[in-house]
């Protein structure tokens, strides 16, 4: 069965720095990636995805992601935070064919000023 | 903007009384699902829609049902809500073609209160 790792429950970053939150999964076949942020309170919204191709995506907010089939990792990045980027992440995995996503347990991102 | 819209966002119930919470949505996705989300923690599949068919997932409780009567409505029946069921409940949608099931568009959220 698929799963998903984030080894990270708290992560804080000063303003301005630059960020990776790690990510890995067990999946025996071609995974489908997603990365979604939630702020509290709020539903989830969705950063960026890798199907196939390219292994470093651009997402929105100015984030990025590199798959590493080796690894079985798909971390988030960000070169520069945002005080407005305090929220919690949550990496997930889905079936090539299926619908279920299988999330980590999330990352919590405090940036301080 | 294309959108998942859920209603109410916070609801407050009491113990044993039912409750039904409403999701819609202007994507016009074939997909439409369920979540719970408990404090700190990652949210849980209840059930999905293929159209309108029916996905339970195992270990979903039998206190909770779902309706979808349209393409653009689905909505989630809680018989008889304890305590337990206290969360954040997540409507979302996908699109699915030939068998790949595209990424996940989320509502809001209603965050459900059980007195």
């Amino acid at each position: 069965a698929q799963s998903v790792t984030q080894p990270d429950i708290h992560i804080t970053v000063s303003e301005g720095a630059s960020l990776e939150l790690r990510c890995n999964y067990s999946y025996g076949a071609t995974p489908y990636l997603f990365w979604y942020v939630q702020s509290p309170g709020q539903g989830l919204q969705l950063l960026l995805k890798y199907f196939s191709g390219d292994t470093l995506v651009q997402g929105i907010k100015g984030f990025e992601a590199e798959f590493k089939r080796s690894q079985s990792s798909f971390n988030l990045r960000k070169p520069s935070v945002h005080w407005s980027d305090a929220a919690e992440y949550f990496c997930a995995v889905g079936m090539e064919y299926g619908n279920k996503l299988v999330f980590g347990a999330g990352t919590i991102l405090r940036v301080k000023s | 903007d294309a959108m998942v819209i859920q209603n109410p966002r916070y609801q407050v119930t009491q113990f044993g009384k039912p409750v039904t919470l409403s999701c819609s949505q202007t994507l016009n996705h074939n997909v439409m699902y369920w979540y719970q989300q408990k404090s700190s923690q990652a949210p849980k599949l209840l059930f999905h829609y293929y159209d309108k068919d029916f996905n339970n997932e195992a270990d979903t409780p039998d206190n909770f049902q779902s309706r979808r009567p349209n393409t653009s409505f689905c909505f989630l029946d809680i018989r008889s809500p304890g305590l337990g069921d206290a969360a954040m409940y997540l409507c979302a949608t996908s699109r699915e073609e030939a068998g790949i099931s595209y990424e996940q568009y989320f509502g809001p959220g209603t965050r459900l209160t059980v007195t």
